[in-house]
């Protein structure tokens, strides 16, 4: 069955370092790849969408890679601050208007 | 902007009852519209795809007869929980596609919490 893995625990970090976020996935072959932000009694915020045909996506502090062999995408956060502080989803899809599915997500912590 | 709203945020009500939730898109139409729920430090767990016009898709294991779900509009669906017992106790949240864009990301309402004591 499809499965999708990230960090279940909580991710600490000193802020101004880069937080590295990990999404694995098992049983699936998306077309694509987003990362939503969520905050506590909140609904998710979309971030980034990388294709599978695309290797690294930026945007300002923000950069997702995505390796089909390996099966992962890498979340990256650099010069992170409190204000990162979150739980992060990754989200597969495969295309057109169908539905994604969501991993479990990992909490993050920007220690100040 | 694409914001998504949903009414009520928060709402109780007693063993039996229907409670109906609003999401609506306010600044762009959505041909999809998404319904998922969420247990506390657990993934979202997705419940239905409303497309507008035509009757939802439920996911294997949600009751399509207890969770109703009205697309009318293209900004506009709604869910309704009939006859809700404690265990729907949940955080309900929607999100929306922007229709005609090709564009595959969603956008989340803030969600609503049903306690049904």
């Amino acid at each position: 069955s499809q499965k999708i893995e990230q960090n279940s625990e909580a991710l600490n970090i000193q802020e101004g370092k880069t937080a590295t976020l990990t999404c694995n996935y098992t049983n699936y072959s998306p077309a694509y790849l987003q990362w939503y932000r969520q905050d506590p009694g909140r609904g998710p915020v979309f971030l980034l969408l990388i294709r599978e045909n695309e290797k690294e996506k930026r945007k300002e502090r923000l950069k997702v890679t995505f390796d089909t062999t390996l099966k992962q995408s890498l979340f990256h956060i650099t010069a992170s601050q409190p204000a990162d502080s979150a739980t992060y989803l990754c989200a597969l899809g495969s295309g057109g208007y169908q539905k994604v599915t969501f991993g479990t997500g990992t909490k993050l912590q920007v220690i100040p | 902007g694409a914001v998504v709203s949903q009414h009520p945020s928060w709402v109780i009500c007693k063993s039996g009852t229907s409670v109906k939730i609003e999401c609506r898109s306010l600044d762009f139409q959505a041909t999809t519209m998404f319904w998922y729920r969420q247990f506390p430090k657990q993934s979202l767990m997705l419940m239905a795809t409303s497309n507008e016009g035509s009757k939802a898709t439920y996911e294997q294991g949600v009751e399509k007869d207890k969770f109703l779900i009205n697309h009318a509009s293209l900004t506009l669906s709604t869910l309704t929980v009939t006859s809700a017992h404690p265990e729907d106790s949940s955080f309900y949240i929607c999100s929306a596609r922007k229709s005609g864009t090709g564009a595959y990301e969603q956008y989340f309402g803030p969600g609503t919490r049903l306690t049904v004591t």
